[in-house]
C-alpha cells in the first residue's frame, strides 16, 4: 500500500535560512506526488505536484521539490525563508482512482 | 473559475444533534472526495465519489455517518447522532482525470465542534 512519511513534526527555521522538509513515499507503482500547504485556518492549498515529467518541480511561492526515486523521496525546499511560510506542510501520493495518502505533516514556525 | 465550495465553515452543535455538512465540487470534476482532519489522527479520507457513485466508504468511522451525492454539482456527509469525538475539519475535494491531471482541489473546510 502506498504510503507516506514525513519526519519532525514541528520544524523551526530562521528568516532568510533555508527551507528543507523531507518526504519519503512507499509506492508500488511510478507515483504521482504532491505537497499541500495549510494557512492557519484555511483549506488545503497544491504548492506543487510531481507526475513522471521533470524531476525538479517547481511552485508557488518560491518552493521546489526534487523527485529521487532511488531514494523514494521527494523533499520540498526553498533557499530563503519568509515569516508568510509559516504554515503546515502536507506531502501526499495519490493511489488508486485519485486518492490521496497524507504525511503526518510538518508545522514550519519561522523566527525573526 | 469558483474552487470547491463547502458549508457551513464552522458548526457548534450539542451531542446528540444530527449535522450536515455540503459540498460543491469544481464544475467539470467528476470525482469527489470528504476527508477528515483531527489533530490525532492527521487526514483520512471518509469517502469518495467517482460520477456521483459511491466508489470507497471504507474510511467512514461508523454508521453514524453517511454520504450523498444526488447530482455531479452537490454532496452532503451527515452525522447522526453527532458525538464530541466527532469534533475536527471536514474537507471536501474534487479532482478530474481529464481536466486536472489528477491534482486534487480542497474546500476550506467545515470546522465541526460538538459539544
Amino acid at each position: 500500500a502506498q504510503s507516506v512519511t514525513q519526519l519532525g513534526s514541528h520544524v523551526s527555521v530562521s528568516e532568510g535560512a533555508l527551507v528543507l522538509l523531507r518526504c519519503n513515499y512507499s509506492s508500488s507503482v511510478p507515483p504521482y506526488l504532491f505537497w499541500y500547504v495549510q494557512y492557519p485556518n484555511q483549506g488545503l492549498q497544491l504548492l506543487l505536484k510531481y507526475t513522471s515529467a521533470a524531476t525538479l518541480v517547481k511552485g508557488i511561492n518560491g518552493f521546489e521539490a526534487e523527485f529521487k526515486k532511488s531514494e523514494t523521496s521527494f523533499h520540498l525546499t526553498k533557499p530563503s525563508a519568509h515569516m508568510s511560510d509559516a504554515a503546515e506542510y502536507f506531502c501526499a501520493v495519490v493511489y488508486g482512482n485519485n486518492r490521496l495518502a497524507f504525511g503526518k505533516g510538518n508545522q514550519v514556525v519561522v523566527i525573526p | 473559475d469558483a474552487g470547491v465550495i463547502q458549508s457551513p465553515r464552522h458548526e457548534v452543535t450539542e451531542m446528540g444533534q444530527e449535522v450536515t455538512l455540503r459540498c460543491k465540487p469544481i464544475s467539470g470534476h467528476d470525482y469527489l472526495f470528504w476527508y477528515r482532519q483531527t489533530m490525532m489522527r492527521g487526514l483520512e479520507l471518509l469517502i469518495y465519489f467517482n460520477n456521483n457513485v459511491p466508489i470507497d466508504d471504507s474510511g467512514m468511522p461508523e454508521d453514524r455517518f453517511s454520504a450523498k451525492m444526488p447530482n455531479a454539482s452537490f454532496s452532503t456527509l451527515k452525522i447522526q447522532p453527532s458525538e464530541p469525538r466527532d469534533s475536527a475539519v471536514y474537507f471536501c475535494a474534487s479532482s478530474s482525470e481529464r481536466f486536472s491531471g489528477n491534482t486534487i482541489y480542497f474546500g476550506e473546510g467545515s470546522w465541526l465542534t460538538v459539544v
